[in-house]
């Protein structure tokens, strides 16, 4: 059975501090994804990573993929209260359809 | 453009009652899933389905029933619901991209089982 552990599960940070979160896997998956969810909506995709190695940025947001693909990374420069919410990890296998979703990691960015 | 709709956004069940989850999306995708939320144990997955007219059972299916009869529309039924099927449940519909599944999620259905 594939896992994804994320951590930590929660986080309280000051506007302005960066932080990092982690989603991990004794699994290789043929890519990751991390959506962001906000309250009362649906996950929302941020960003796909495909190769080992991979590094991806979005404005403040820098995602990496483990050289195995068994773990990603993300990390928020210079958080905003407008980074606040759900961080969800998921992975996809070669020539599946469905996604492994890790729990989650909640974040509060206080103003 | 509307993406995944999902119906109703809130519902209040007894326990033993009947009631069934719409589905609605509108950008031709082939896959579908129902997955339910609930806190500190992510996304699970309900029941899927690759192409009109065809289904399968994902990791939590017992208690629920699925149908699509339309590409566009997947339902999710609960012939008898029970108290511990109160949670979140998200649609999602995804393309098919060989490895990459990027799903996109309706804004969900809070559902209570009294």
């Amino acid at each position: 059975t594939q896992l994804l552990k994320q951590s930590p599960q929660f986080l309280s940070i000051q506007e302005g501090e960066n932080l990092t979160v982690y989603c991990n896997s004794s699994s290789v998956f043929s890519s990751l994804q991390w959506y962001r969810q906000e309250p009362g909506e649906g996950p929302v995709l941020l960003v796909t990573v495909v190769t080992g190695g991979e590094v991806k940025k979005l404005k403040r947001l820098t995602f990496q993929f483990g050289d195995a693909r068994k773990d990603s990374s993300l990390h928020i420069t210079a958080a905003q209260t407008g980074d606040t919410g759900l961080y969800l990890c998921a992975g996809g296998s070669t020539g599946g359809f469905k996604t492994i979703f890790g729990a989650g990691t909640r974040l509060f960015v206080k103003a | 453009n509307a993406g995944v709709t999902q119906t109703p956004k809130f519902r209040v069940l007894k326990t033993g009652q009947s009631m069934t989850l719409l589905c609605a999306q509108d950008m031709n995708h082939e896959y579908m899933y129902w997955y339910r939320q609930d806190p500190g144990m992510g996304l699970r997955l309900i029941h899927y389905s690759v192409g009109e007219g065809t289904t399968a059972k994902g990791e939590v299916p017992d208690g629920y029933n699925v149908s699509r009869l339309k590409k566009q529309n997947f339902l999710l039924g609960l012939e008898s619901a029970a108290p511990s099927q109160t949670s979140v449940y998200f649609c999602a519909s995804s393309p098919i991209r060989t490895g990459i599944n990027i799903q996109y999620f309706g804004a969900g259905t809070r559902l209570s089982v009294l």
